[in-house]
């Protein structure tokens, strides 16, 4: 089936620092790929719709310049949080659209700011 | 716009007990609804799915089946397992490739 790899699974920077979260999708080609951030025994927030060649779509709230998205390839998106505070520490989860009805996930990345 | 409320927990039962996991949903047109189960720090699996009115999705034992007239997808199990601990979260999804979770309901299983 698809599947899409996310690493790092969990990193831990300093403060001031940016961090780099890649979603590869592995047999299929991912033109569309969804960002979500989940806070502790919450549910999951979308944070951004990438789309292959263009700007990604944030949502409401999301800034933009904190959170830049890159998804130069049909197989590769990419998440940098640019100087990480300790409140953008989260679990940060990257979704592909498959076929007509399916999403499939990355295995996460939490992220520790210290 | 688009919505899923779904039972808040934890719900604990006992090995071999029953399962029933609520969701609702409002939604405009004919979305596609999920069931997703996450384990302790790893990602979303999907558990079943339905993307149209009467359909049941089933997987593992999970049984849910899309209600339209009550706008409702709940989740059940027959038989659960400790392994079933876990959280799993109702979604929805539109025409426009976007998926909405419910807040997610966390279940414990007791041997």
């Amino acid at each position: 089936g698809a599947v899409v790899s996310q690493h790092p699974s969990w990193v831990i920077c300093k403060s001031g620092t940016s961090v780099k979260i890649e979603c590869r999708s592995l047999d299929f080609q991912a033109t569309t790929m969804f960002w979500y951030r989940q806070f502790p025994k919450q549910s999951l927030m979308l944070m951004a719709t990438s789309n292959e060649g263009s700007k990604a779509t944030y949502e409401q709230g999301v800034e933009k310049d904190k959170f830049l998205i890159n998804h130069a390839s049909l197989t590769l998106s990419t998440l940098t949080v640019t100087s990480a505070h300790p409140e953008d520490s989260s679990f940060y989860i990257c979704s592909a659209r498959v076929g007509d009805h399916g999403y499939t996930f990355g295995s996460g990345t939490r992220l520790t700011v210290v | 716009g688009n919505s899923v409320t779904q039972m808040e927990g934890p719900v604990t039962l006992s090995e071999e007990a029953f399962l029933t996991i609520n969701c609702t949903y409002t939604a405009t047109g004919y979305p596609s609804l999920f069931w997703y189960v996450q384990y302790p720090g790893e990602g979303l699996q999907l558990l079943l799915k339905a993307t149209k009115a009467d359909d049941k999705g089933s997987n593992k034992g999970f049984e849910a089946t899309y209600r339209k007239e009550t706008t409702s997808f709940h989740l059940e199990k027959g038989s659960v397992q400790v392994s079933d601990s876990a959280v799993y979260f109702c979604a929805l999804g539109d025409a426009g490739n976007m998926l909405t979770f419910g807040g997610g309901t966390r279940l414990m299983v007791k041997p």
